[in-house]
């Protein structure tokens, strides 16, 4: 069956990178664009952007257009999210989704 | 962006309710109009896709109808299970999500 998992939780300090990886199996990978979208604490969800697994060209919403990379790693079926210069807004729930399927999402923690 | 407005924020109904949650863009979405099901903790899922389509696995009780602005999903005989949070996504220009009706029983 479709499955995507992703990486653990993160607590980092502002300022600090992470990568948060999204593990996809049982369908050929290439075939669906990887989306993400993040959810803070007790709120709805944002659409953050997608990419083309085929190409590997990254589309952004306005508001992740700075320190967020979409990346890939095709022969791993692995899509990946960096977040740099993190901030305490970034605190959130992060999840990658094809329109019918979801990872089951990665926590983030930014605290001083 | 397609602004995406859910109402009610907050639903209490009782088992054996028929239910219905509704979701209005800002302008026609041409039926590009998912549903998800959020339950506290864990991903969403999806349940009805471009408007009125059953996603496979999920219950019967559940449909989707609407067009242009305005759609709506239904839930013909709540169950316990149902207790979740539902979201509107709209993709017919860039993806936007309604702000989500949160269902409780009554």
């Amino acid at each position: 069956q479709i499955q995507l998992v992703q990486s653990g939780p993160e607590l980092k300090k502002p300022g600090e990178s992470l990568k948060i990886s999204c593990k996809a199996s049982g369908y050929t990978f290439t075939d669906y664009a990887m989306q993400w979208v993040k959810q803070a604490p007790g709120k709805g969800l944002q659409y953050m952007g997608w990419i083309n697994t085929q190409t590997g060209k990254p589309t952004y919403a306005d508001d992740f257009k700075e320190r967020f990379v979409f990346s890939l790693e095709t022969s791993a079926s692995t899509a990946y999210l960096q977040i740099n210069n993190l901030k305490n807004e970034d605190t959130a729930t992060y999840f990658c989704a094809r329109a019918d399927a979801w990872g089951q999402g990665a926590s983030v923690t930014v605290s001083s | 962006d397609i602004q995406m407005t859910q109402s009610p924020s907050v639903l209490s109904a009782s088992v054996g309710d028929r239910v219905t949650l509704n979701c209005k863009a800002s302008q026609n979405i041409n039926k590009y109009l998912n549903w998800y099901q959020q339950k506290l903790g864990e991903a969403p899922k999806l349940l009805i896709y471009n408007t009125n389509n059953l996603q496979t696995g999920i219950p019967s009780r559940f449909s989707g109808s609407g067009s242009g602005t305005d759609y709506t999903l239904t839930i013909s005989s709540l169950q316990p299970e149902d207790v979740a949070t539902y979201f509107c996504f709209q993709h017919n220009s860039w993806p936007t999500f309604g702000a989500g009706t949160k269902l409780e029983l009554k």
